[in-house]
Order: structure tokens, then C-alpha cells, then sequence
């Protein structure tokens, strides 16, 4: 059984470009999470998914940010109009119930 | 979610056992703690999680006391590679599979 697959694993965009970071969860997963790390920072999180529904958006930015996790694929993190404050390691988690298993990250420069 | 508090170092040396405390006074009685490190810049690992009773898996062992309001986390015999930053975290109730809340952690530095 794979473990979460994120990607890309390094991305980098120019200001006001768009990021978009994928998350694959673990098969026979339902639960999503996404968690951002700034610089020398700890981990913050941002929403929490189930297949096509948000659970908790409580730690996401209003604007800018979005997340999905549709029925098929992957779910997606997206950013519009990135700014340099938007460089941090993104880690997606996934989760059958109690314990919630991390990815690898991405981790987003903006130049 | 109950707050909990962590010495924010640690040294061990290498074989030895490596106890990591976690205060958690305010827990409440359907809350579980859960344990889990971030080796460098790598994403966070899930150690172990419990309730009342003491845990043991492969990677660890948690030790929680009679009234909750305090765990130890036991890395049996340390190596280099346990160096990271470990967490403690409160949660539970009706949101158990709820988001996490990073706190700050213990860095554990193994030393030969």
C-alpha cells in the first residue's frame, strides 16, 4: 500500500502566478488534510476534506486559497495570485479514522 | 482540543532510552493523545495514540498517568535516526478525526 503521494514536490511561480499542489491519500482513505509550514515555523492547519465535501475550512485563508477532493483523483490545493508570504512546505494528510499518515510535502517558492 | 506542554529540548545518548514528557493537564475524559515527530524537513510520522491505557507498537511505547493529566512518550533504544522534533497532541471527542494542532514540540537530538 502506497503512502500519501504529493505532487509537485518543489514548485516554484513568480508572483501572481497560480500553484496548484496535488495529494493522492492512501487507498481506503476518506479523510484529507492539508497543512502548511512556514519557514521556521511550526505546522498550521488549513481545511480538512471528505470525498467532495469540506469539513473544516477553519485554517485556510478567505482569499486567494481553495481546496478540492472530488469524487475521482487526487485532491488540490490551489493558490491564486501567489505571493512571496505563500513560501512554505505544504504536507497533505490522509486518514481512515484516528491516525493521520503525512506525505512528503511540496514545497513552494515564489519568486 | 486540551492544551498540552513540552520541554522544547532534549538530548539522549545513542542505545539509550529516551523518555519524551507531555503535560496535558486540562485534558478531558473522551480525549486521546497522540504522538508524532518531524524528522527535519520530512513530513510528520505518526508514532502512537492513546486513552487511558498504556500503548505499545513497534516504534514506541506511551506511558499516561492514572489521572491523564500528564504522558510519557519511550523511544526504547534511541538511535541517530530518532533524531526530530517530537509532539505531543490532544484530541478527541466528537472530533476525532478533526484537525491537529502543532504545538511547538521536543527536539530530541540523539548523540553518539
Amino acid at each position: 500500500n502506497a503512502g500519501v503521494m504529493q505532487n509537485p514536490r518543489h514548485l516554484v511561480r513568480r508572483r501572481g502566478q497560480e500553484a496548484r499542489l496535488r495529494c493522492s491519500p492512501m487507498k481506503g482513505h476518506s479523510h484529507v488534510y492539508w497543512y502548511r509550514q512556514l519557514p521556521e515555523e511550526g505546522l498550521k492547519f488549513m481545511v480538512y476534506l471528505q470525498k467532495e465535501n469540506i469539513i473544516d475550512e477553519s485554517g485556510m485563508p478567505k482569499e486567494r486559497f481553495s481546496a478540492e477532493f472530488p469524487k475521482e483523483g487526487p485532491s488540490i490545493l490551489r493558490i491564486q495570485q501567489v505571493v512571496r508570504g505563500d513560501s512554505a512546505a505544504y504536507f497533505c494528510a490522509s486518514s481512515p479514522s484516528h491516525e493521520q499518515f503525512f506525505g512528503p510535502g511540496t514545497r513552494l517558492t515564489v519568486l | 482540543d486540551a492544551k498540552t506542554t513540552q520541554p522544547p529540548s532534549m538530548d539522549c545518548a545513542e542505545g539509550r532510552a529516551a523518555n519524551l514528557p507531555c503535560n496535558h493537564s486540562t485534558i478531558s475524559g473522551n480525549e486521546y493523545v497522540y504522538w508524532y515527530r518531524q524528522i527535519h524537513s520530512q513530513g510528520p510520522q505518526y508514532i502512537i495514540h492513546g486513552l487511558k491505557n498504556n500503548e505499545t507498537n513497534e516504534m514506541a511505547s506511551l506511558i499516561i498517568t492514572e489521572d491523564r493529566k500528564s504522558s510519557t512518550l519511550i523511544l526504547p533504544h534511541a538511535t541517530l535516526r530518532d533524531t526530530a522534533v517530537y509532539y505531543c497532541i490532544v484530541r478527541g471527542g466528537s472530533s476525532n478525526t478533526g484537525k491537529l494542532i502543532f504545538g511547538q514540540g521536543t527536539t530530541l537530538q540523539v548523540k553518539p
